[in-house]
């Protein structure tokens, strides 16, 4: 059974500073995806990262993925309000589940002034 | 084109009531997906439809039937509602390695 862990589950976090999302996963996947979701909305698509060591960077939102570590990393640099949100990865299921996604907890980030 | 639709957005339903939710999207998708989101969990997968014809079993399944109507179409039905399925429900569909998600209908079961 594939697993996906994310940490933290919440974070607060000042305007300006960096900080950075983890997102584990238990077996092997060939493609690893990020969202976020505002709340009462649906779910945003940030980045798909495809192959050990994929650099994905828009704005102030940076992703990397690490296959041999089963690792994917979501970096915020100076964090502003408007990123105050909940973010979520997800690793792509096999063919054999229809290419279904399996997604961590999700990570509530609120920055402040 | 409206990408991925859903209907309703919102629904109250008692105990032991059944209802359909209904999704459809234009993009001429061959696979697609329920998934329910409850608060901490993340999205779980309820059913899905690698093409049309065809269904399959998620996650998290039980207390819910699905129909692939036609290549559009995908509807989730609750035949007897329990409290345990309040919950957001999102329809997805999926080509060229990317996930579309529909706005979600937000039920509760009293």
């Amino acid at each position: 059974e594939l697993k996906v862990e994310q940490n933290p589950l919440f974070l607060s976090m000042q305007e300006g500073k960096n900080y950075t999302i983890y997102c584990n996963y238990s077996t092997t996947s060939d493609r690893l995806y990020w969202y976020r979701q505002d709340p009462g909305k649906s779910l945003e698509s940030l980045f798909v990262l495809l192959s050990n060591g994929a650099v994905k960077q828009e704005g102030r939102l940076m992703a990397s993925l690490d296959t041999k570590a089963r690792l994917s990393t979501l970096h915020i640099t100076a964090a502003v309000h408007d990123l105050s949100a909940t973010y979520f990865c997800a690793v792509r299921l096999s063919s054999n589940s229809g290419y279904a996604l399996n997604f961590g907890k999700g990570t509530s980030l609120l920055v402040t002034p | 084109n409206a990408g991925v639709t859903q209907t309703p957005k919102f629904q109250v339903l008692k105990t032991g009531q059944s209802m359909t939710l209904q999704c459809a999207q234009d993009m001429n998708h061959n696979s697609m997906y329920w998934y329910r989101q409850d608060p901490g969990m993340g999205l779980r997968l309820i059913y899905y439809s690698a093409s049309e014809g065809t269904t399959d079993k998620g996650e998290v399944p039980n207390g819910y039937n699905v129909s692939r109507l036609n290549k559009r179409e995908f509807s989730l039905r609750l035949e007897s509602a329990a409290p345990s399925q309040t919950s957001v429900y999102f329809c997805a569909s999926y080509s060229s390695g990317e996930q579309y998600f529909g706005p979600g209908t937000r039920l509760t079961v009293t």
